[in-house]
């Protein structure tokens, strides 16, 4: 069975200061995993994704994530905060590519202090 | 390019009505989906299908069915909503097969509200 576990509901940070939003999973095969956004009153879209390969994945908007099989773990960062990043952030993990078995985190809400 | 186009997006029922909701995509995708988001719940799936006239049950289909008629349609039907049905809506969509990139398309969602 695969499960998600994003620490923290609710994250502030300054404008310009690191953003670090955590992700756990597991799975009991290679995983897929995504971090997507949500902006009030939107759907989500994707941020970035791991599939296969490289375990630093870049994304949109300056983030990144990196798969750490060792840890079980895909935190989301950015380097710099903006006020545009407020939203709310959805972890996820799927078997393969193309199915419906996505199970989705509970999510974090990013604030950003000006 | 719409995307994925939820209607309505809005809707207020009384307990014991009936309504559907529907979800279009214009990307021929072969895999729909219908999510219910609640506040410290994320997003947990209803029912989905993998093509035309197939449907199949996610982690909470009680209360709900679907039917896939055509393929860029999918509805979403609550025969008698209670107020615990009260939830943000999301309609998605993927590719599949040779197609499949793992992101799910979502449509901007649709509120409804049971008294």
């Amino acid at each position: 069975a695969q499960s998600v576990t994003q620490l923290g509901s609710h994250v502030s940070v300054s404008e310009g200061a690191l953003v670090l939003l955590r992700c756990n999973y597991s799975s009991s095969v290679p995983p897929y995993l995504f971090w997507y956004v949500q902006y009030p009153n939107q759907g989500l879209q994707l941020l970035l994704k791991y599939t296969t390969g490289a375990t630093l994945v870049k994304g949109i908007n300056g983030f990144e994530a990196e798969f750490k099989k060792s840890e079980t773990s895909f935190h989301l960062t950015k380097p710099s905060a903006h006020m545009s990043d407020a939203a709310e952030y959805f972890c996820a993990v799927s078997s393969t590519s193309g199915t419906y078995k996505y199970i989705f985190g509970t999510g974090t809400r990013l604030k950003v202090l000006a | 390019n719409a995307g994925v186009t939820q209607t309505p997006k809005f809707r207020v029922l009384k307990t014991g009505q009936s309504m559907t909701l529907l979800c279009a995509q214009d990307m021929n995708h072969e895999y729909m989906y219908w999510y219910r988001q609640d506040p410290g719940m994320g997003l947990r799936l209803i029912h989905y299908s993998v093509g035309e006239g197939t449907t199949a049950k996610g982690e909470v289909p009680d209360g709900y069915n679907v039917s896939r008629l055509k393929k860029q349609n999918f509805l979403l039907g609550l025969e008698s909503a209670a107020p615990s049905q009260t939830s943000v809506y999301f309609c998605a969509s993927s590719y599949s097969g040779r197609q499949a990139t793992g992101e799910l398309f979502f449509g901007e969602g649709s509120r409804l509200t049971v008294l």
